[in-house]
């Protein structure tokens, strides 16, 4: 088990609102990513992490802001939230190792009323 | 840019029968992997296999296959003799080598097995 966590799992939110997203993992993966899952459209890049403060954007970056200030913690910002960031986000870490398989949290679900 | 194509959005089959999800990708490189995942109604993501560019070997795991073939950019999976407990949604990923291993993902085949 890579030991991911989000936080929070669930959240209700309302439009204009920010929005703070945690993902921690405890095993010091160097890459972690932002992945938001939608209905016909499988899952995003949102934003991804390859070290402490480096970050770079993804397909689908608009609106979201990244940090990773410490290894273990990645937070995903919704500046101000609408209805169309409504959706169910992944965390996700790189396994060590070439080629390896990306290991995901168990997600959260973000409705933007 | 690299693309994964998955164009069976929900395939529906009964009990025993086998089914084929598939799986079309782009890149430019040459050196890059292939993944299965399987997300089931609890709605977390299991990873499956992964297979590289290199390696066109096809692979058995049970009654999952799955046929990589590099000349028609194309790595599908078959489940044989299908359970209920194969309902799923099911992707299929790449992953490039170099500098930031970007995962990119299909968009998803539904399967649906009924009793």
């Amino acid at each position: 088990d890579a030991g991911i966590t989000q936080s929070p799992r669930h959240k209700v939110t309302e439009t204009g609102t920010p929005v703070t997203l945690r993902c921690h993992q405890t095993e010091n993966h160097r890459y972690m990513y932002w992945y938001r899952q939608d209905p016909g459209h499988g899952l995003r890049l949102i934003h991804y992490s390859y070290g402490v403060k480096d970050t770079d954007k993804g397909e689908v970056s608009d609106g979201y802001s990244v940090s990773r200030s410490k290894t273990e913690d990645f937070l995903l910002t919704l500046e101000s939230a609408t209805s169309s960031q409504t959706s169910v986000y992944f965390c996700a870490i790189k396994l060590p190792g070439e080629g390896t398989e990306a290991f995901f949290g168990q997600g959260t679900r973000l409705t933007v009323v | 840019a690299q693309k994964v194509t998955q164009a069976q959005t929900e395939i529906s089959v009964v009990e025993k029968e086998d089914v084929t999800l598939d799986c079309v990708y782009e890149t430019r490189d040459t050196t890059y992997y292939l993944f299965w995942y399987k997300q089931p109604p609890s709605g977390e993501l299991v990873f499956l296999i992964r297979r590289n560019s290199f390696d066109e070997q096809n692979e058995i795991s049970g009654r999952y296959s799955w046929n990589f073939q590099k000349s028609t950019s194309s790595f599908n999976f078959t489940i044989t003799a299908s359970q209920v407990v194969d309902s799923a949604v099911y992707f299929c990923a790449l992953s490039e080598l170099r500098g930031t291993y970007k995962y990119i993902f299909g968009t998803g085949t539904r399967l649906k097995v009924l009793a």
